[in-house]
């Protein structure tokens, strides 16, 4: 069946430095979706950005991913790490299989430092 | 837009104890579903309903109930709360077996079995 992998539980970055939560997958169907939803301390998970177009960037609120079937892989990235990117981040599958379940990483959790 | 709240935020049960857990949503949303977040584990699905009166099993129904009387609720129990378990429940809903559309997620329901 269809699944996702978060290898990092936890990530630590000083603030400033470039951001890159790694997400690879596994699907038979070629019109899967991937999305990364994101979760703050006492707020709802929500979402990030998705995509399913091979090969093009997306881009939201200072994040982008890149969907690449070839590797399966949906990377999400940030220039500059900021405090308040301190959040619990989950990559997530969707395909017509699943009939718009979404099937979830183990989630990496990043944890900004001044 | 709208909101999914679930009562209550938190919940404090004692071994083998039934307990149940409620969401309310008013973004008019076909699909709702029961998440079960573990660190490290992601969010696991528990129970979905793709309508009023509809029921299917995720991956983690075992241990669990569902009810969707009503479009706007959907509540879950717990037969039978396991000793020292701590666990956040989220529920969430989306307008319905669409590949690409987003999920929308409450607050959660933190449970600790004492």
């Amino acid at each position: 069946g269809d699944s996702v992998t978060q290898k990092e539980g936890l990530v630590t970055l000083t603030e400033g430095l470039p951001v890159m939560l790694n997400c690879t997958y596994q699907t038979i169907y070629s019109n899967a979706f991937l999305f990364w939803y994101v979760h703050y301390l006492n707020e709802s998970p929500r979402l990030l950005l998705k995509s399913s177009t091979d090969n093009k960037r997306t881009e939201h609120q200072g994040f982008h991913a890149t969907l690449h079937k070839s590797s399966s892989s949906f990377h999400l990235q940030k220039s500059s790490a900021q405090l308040s990117d301190s959040a619990l981040y989950y990559c997530a599958l969707s395909d017509h299989y699943n009939q718009g379940k979404l099937i979830f990483g183990q989630g990496t959790k990043l944890s900004i430092k001044p | 837009g709208g909101i999914i709240t679930q009562t209550p935020k938190f919940l404090i049960g004692q071994e083998g104890q039934k307990l149940t857990l409620k969401c309310q949503q008013n973004f008019n949303h076909d699909t709702m579903y029961w998440y079960r977040q573990d660190s490290g584990k992601g969010l696991r699905l528990i129970y979905y309903s793709i309508t009023e009166n509809d029921l299917q099993k995720g991956d983690l129904s075992e241990g669990y109930d569902a009810s969707r009387e009503k479009k706007s609720s959907f509540s879950l129990t717990v037969t039978s709360a396991q000793k020292n378990e701590m666990a956040v429940f989220l529920c969430a809903s989306s307008i319905g077996r669409v590949t690409n559309t987003e999920v929308f997620f409450g607050k959660g329901t933190r449970l600790t079995v004492v």
